[in-house]
């Protein structure tokens, strides 16, 4: 595997469902990042982590929960989502937080809420 | 606050024309850098080109090329002699240095369609 994978590519759950979105990066960096993009909306940062730890949390609902085990690995943990929250959600990472540093993005996850 | 403009919300044009994405930025930093992103049907944003602002030599790779100027707080993106493959949405972002560090600002993007 190379770049950034996403997984799944689709995902379909009910209101009352839990599940999780896996990113996982193959390029050594030590960033990374949540982004929600809507249909006619741009993109929407949600999350940055930075050596494992969240730095930034954009006034995202509860029911979305990161996690970042390491720094190759983020999840998003999803419950008790609503309609609203259907989208394509894209992860991304980078190597540090400064300004400037490249972001390379994964395939995104498709998610629909019913 | 930083915000990154493009006007042209769809784009159609036919195979081997010549065709050019607007973006305009603002921001107070002095230290900033602009993006462009190809975003396929397919969903996933590719990485095309990073320039900082202290870097205003424009620059081309193969049929794309990108004229950044200052004074008009511009960076444009031509791709010349387009085909369908390039059919995506385009997205033009900025991160400054002083106020967002890797943060990315981005426009709302840009369809562009190439017809056959």
């Amino acid at each position: 595997e190379t770049g950034v994978t996403q997984t799944p590519r689709h995902l379909v759950m009910g209101m009352t469902n839990k599940k999780s979105l896996k990113c996982e990066q193959h390029l050594g960096h030590n960033a990374m990042y949540w982004y929600k993009q809507s249909a006619k909306k741009p993109l929407e940062l949600m999350f940055v982590y930075s050596l494992e730890e969240r730095v930034e949390n954009n006034s995202v609902p509860s029911r979305f929960s990161p996690e970042c085990p390491n720094s190759s690995h983020l999840f998003l943990h999803l419950h008790t989502l609503q309609p609203e929250d259907s989208a394509l959600y894209l992860c991304a990472s980078s190597q540090g937080r400064l300004a400037g540093g490249t972001q390379y993005f994964g395939p995104g996850t498709r998610l629909t809420v019913l | 606050a930083q915000k990154v403009t493009q006007a042209q919300t769809e784009i159609s044009v036919v195979e081997k024309e010549d065709v050019t994405l607007d973006c305009v930025y603002e921001t107070r930093d002095t230290t900033y850098y602009l993006f462009w992103y190809k975003q396929p049907p397919s969903g996933e944003l590719v990485f095309l080109i990073r320039r900082n602002s202290f870097d205003e030599q424009n620059e081309i790779s193969g049929r794309y090329s990108w004229n950044f100027q200052k004074s008009t707080s511009s960076f444009n993106f031509t791709i010349t002699a387009s085909q369908v493959v390039d059919s995506a949405v385009y997205f033009c972002a900025l991160s400054g240095k002083e106020t967002s560090g890797s943060r990315l600002t981005f426009g709302e993007g840009t369809q562009l369609t190439v017809n056959p």
